[in-house]
């Protein structure tokens, strides 16, 4: 059974990098059939794609964020990272991280919740 | 962007009822539709693939329709655990963009 675990810290200060991991078992990240996203949810609201990644290292980012966020992989460790720099209060919310397949998200991480405050 | 609008925002229902939620794409997106279920607290999860494609293990009471712009979920009979916010995304093309949500509640 896939599972998908976000790890990092909860609080982030204005102006500093966001930073998340997210750590994949019972599967092998190093697939040419999936991608790997990165969903968030600020609280009581929707939805919000980040970016995803392949294994080869292809990005694809939200051109919302895309001068602020980084994903890479670590196919050794099998794992694939956020960072979202410059943050500000309107990006606290739980994050998100999951498998893509053609576009959908079929398997999720629980999800963590990122508060940017001082 | 393809921006994604849903209705109703929200739709109060009973045990049993037949339930239908409309999601719309602002451009054609052929049938590169998903379809999630979310409680409070949980992640989001698939229900429907390719617009009209049951995930595993979903139960045949969900079901999707539509191509092009205008999309359909429908709950045949819906059960207590189906009470839970539905999001529908499109899967054409980067950037992937989610519907604000269809809250299903009693």
């Amino acid at each position: 059974q896939l599972q998908l675990q976000e790890s990092g810290p909860g609080l982030v200060k204005p102006s500093e990098t966001l930073s998340l991991t997210c750590t994949v078992s019972g599967g092998s990240i190093n697939s040419s059939s999936y991608y790997w996203g990165w969903i968030r949810q600020p609280p009581g609201k929707g939805l919000e794609w980040i970016g995803t990644i392949y294994y080869s290292g292809s990005t694809f980012y939200n051109p919302s964020l895309n001068s602020r966020v980084s994903i890479s992989v670590d196919t050794s460790k099998n794992q694939f990272s956020l960072k979202l720099s410059s943050v500000t209060a309107a990006d606290t919310a739980v994050y998100y991280c999951a498998r893509q397949v053609t576009g959908d998200f079929d398997y999720w991480g629980q999800g963590t919740l990122v508060t940017v405050s001082s | 962007d393809i921006q994604m609008t849903q209705s109703p925002s929200s739709v109060s229902a009973s045990v049993g009822d037949r339930v239908t939620i409309t999601c719309r794409g602002s451009q054609g997106i052929s049938s590169w539709l998903a379809w999630y279920q979310q409680k409070p607290g949980k992640a989001p999860k698939l229900l429907i693939y390719g617009a009209s494609n049951l995930h595993s293990g979903v139960p045949s009471r969900f079901s999707g329709s539509g191509s092009g712009t205008d999309f359909t979920l429908t709950i045949s009979s819906l059960q207590p655990e189906d009470f839970a916010t539905y999001y529908c995304q499109h899967t054409n093309s980067f950037p992937f963009t989610f519907g604000p949500g269809t809250k299903v509640d009693i």
